[in-house]
């Protein structure tokens, strides 16, 4: 079993739907929960951060947690042709900055 | 305030060389990590240095190396580089658990 599983996508969402983007994880000890987009030949862009249980929002976005279930998820709303990308999520446990990806999800956004 | 600055951005070499990358981090950032992605294994932690000790090792063989200097710059070495080593080196620069990425260096080993 990986230890971070995301659908590979791709995901296709209608421009100004919600965009639903889901990620589970298998390490107990996880402690800390991101969410990176990364646009086609750059590199990963820091777009969310959630650190308890219950939901984050920043803007379009909101992340939730649940450690019991261990899964975390994000939602795009109003979903943008620019939101088109893959999403990426990682943890990190309780030493140091160590980031364990998931394969990331394609979200492609249609006008 | 400057992001996190790689260098070079491209590189090509040859099956047996060695090679040298740097990266300079967020300023105040002590944390410094690196990762190779590739279109098989995605993203994948290679190690971490905080204040100029290695605090985190992934599960790359010994041919992968780095250090960091007192002013938090890194460099990652490969050794004996393989076709396989093809791939792109993005170092993270941390700080209160964030990470922020880097452009990365784009390695090609032909």
């Amino acid at each position: 079993q990986k230890e971070v599983e995301q659908n590979s996508g791709p995901l296709s969402v209608p421009e100004g739907a919600i965009a639903s983007l889901n990620c589970t994880y298998s390490d107990r000890v996880s402690q800390s929960f991101f969410w990176y987009r990364q646009y086609s030949g750059k590199s990963p862009e820091l777009i969310m951060s959630i650190y308890s249980n219950g939901d984050k929002e920043d803007g379009r976005f909101t992340a939730q947690l649940n450690k019991a279930s261990q899964y975390v998820s994000l939602l795009i709303r109003d979903s943008q042709p620019s939101d088109s990308a893959t999403y990426l999520c990682a943890f990190s446990g309780a030493a140091g900055n160590k980031l364990t990806f998931g394969g990331g999800t394609r979200v492609l956004v249609k006008p | 305030k400057a992001g996190v600055t790689q260098t070079p951005r491209y590189l090509i070499k040859t099956r047996g060389q060695q090679v040298t990358l740097s990266c300079s981090p967020i300023s105040g950032h002590r944390s410094v990590s690196w990762y190779q992605q590739t279109p098989g294994q995605g993203l994948q932690f290679l190690f971490e240095y905080f204040s100029e000790t290695q605090r985190n090792k992934g599960n790359f063989p010994g041919r992968f190396s780095g250090r960091q200097f007192s002013n938090s710059r890194s460099e990652m070495n490969v050794s004996t580089l393989e076709l396989g080593d093809s791939a792109l080196y993005l170092c993270a620069s941390s700080l209160d658990s964030q990470a922020f990425f880097g452009q990365g260096t784009r390695l090609t080993v032909v």
